[in-house]
């Protein structure tokens, strides 16, 4: 069985330019999440989809944030403008229910740097 | 609110010793799954172990135990036997929700685990 599948690995980009992040869930995974690692700190959730709806973005910084899931499958997470502190590894992962218990599996996830 | 309490910022243990990484939570919710998983520094985060609430005896798999009373909300990770492969950050997980909920995912800030020779 794939994996769930992100791109790039590493980006490097000045400040204010824009990035988008890639993500390829597991094949059937209905939800998927986006996270996001700054070093030394855990993963904090940026936001979380049910097929291709939006059931949590609470913690997304939605004037420069921005992320989609089309047909329910990929997904896309845009930074727009980015600023220093948007240094981090963002972190793809996808779940499936099974019973209560729902295994999220996690992508390598793409490290950002902004300069 | 802190949802999930890793207090342990950092640890150390020998080569075959046992470990034992703690993990608080904070919930309201019944239904509730707890998860450990290892992110070597690769980057990449690796589940070990599930509990669920309604679970009645601890979780074990392999070297991976979790100690779980639910009275005191926690869900204490073991590793047994440690391998120098186990050097490693450590997250404690919990999922919040109902059975057929949307189910958020919540980590802690995380254990580093050092094994010595």
């Amino acid at each position: 069985e794939a994996g769930v599948a992100q791109s790039p690995r590493y980006k490097i980009i000045e400040k204010r330019q824009s990035v988008a992040f890639w993500c390829n869930p597991i094949s059937g995974h209905a939800t998927l999440y986006w996270y996001q690692q700054i070093l030394g700190q855990g993963p904090k959730l940026l936001i979380q989809f049910q097929n291709n709806g939006v059931v949590d973005d609470s913690q997304l910084p939605k004037d420069r944030f921005s992320a989609e899931r089309l047909k329910g499958v990929d997904s896309t997470l845009k930074i727009q403008p980015a600023k220093l502190e948007d240094s981090a590894v963002y972190l793809c992962a996808s779940s499936i229910l099974v019973g209560r218990t729902t295994e999220a599996f996690f992508g390598q996830g793409t490290r950002l740097t902004v300069v | 609110a802190q949802k999930i309490t890793q207090t342990q910022p950092g640890m150390f243990v020998q080569e075959k010793e046992a470990v034992t990484l703690d993990c608080t939570y904070d919930t309201s919710d019944q239904s509730y799954g707890l998860f450990w998983y290892k992110q070597p520094s690769s980057g990449e985060m690796i589940f070990l172990i599930y509990q669920g609430s309604y679970d009645e005896q601890n979780a074990t798999e392999g070297r991976y135990s979790l100690n779980f009373q639910k009275a005191r909300k926690s869900a204490n990770l073991v590793i047994s036997a440690s391998q120098l492969g186990d050097s490693a950050m450590y997250f404690c997980a919990m999922r919040e929700g109902g059975s057929t909920g949307f189910q958020k995912l919540v980590f802690g800030t995380g254990t580093r685990l050092l094994v010595s020779p």
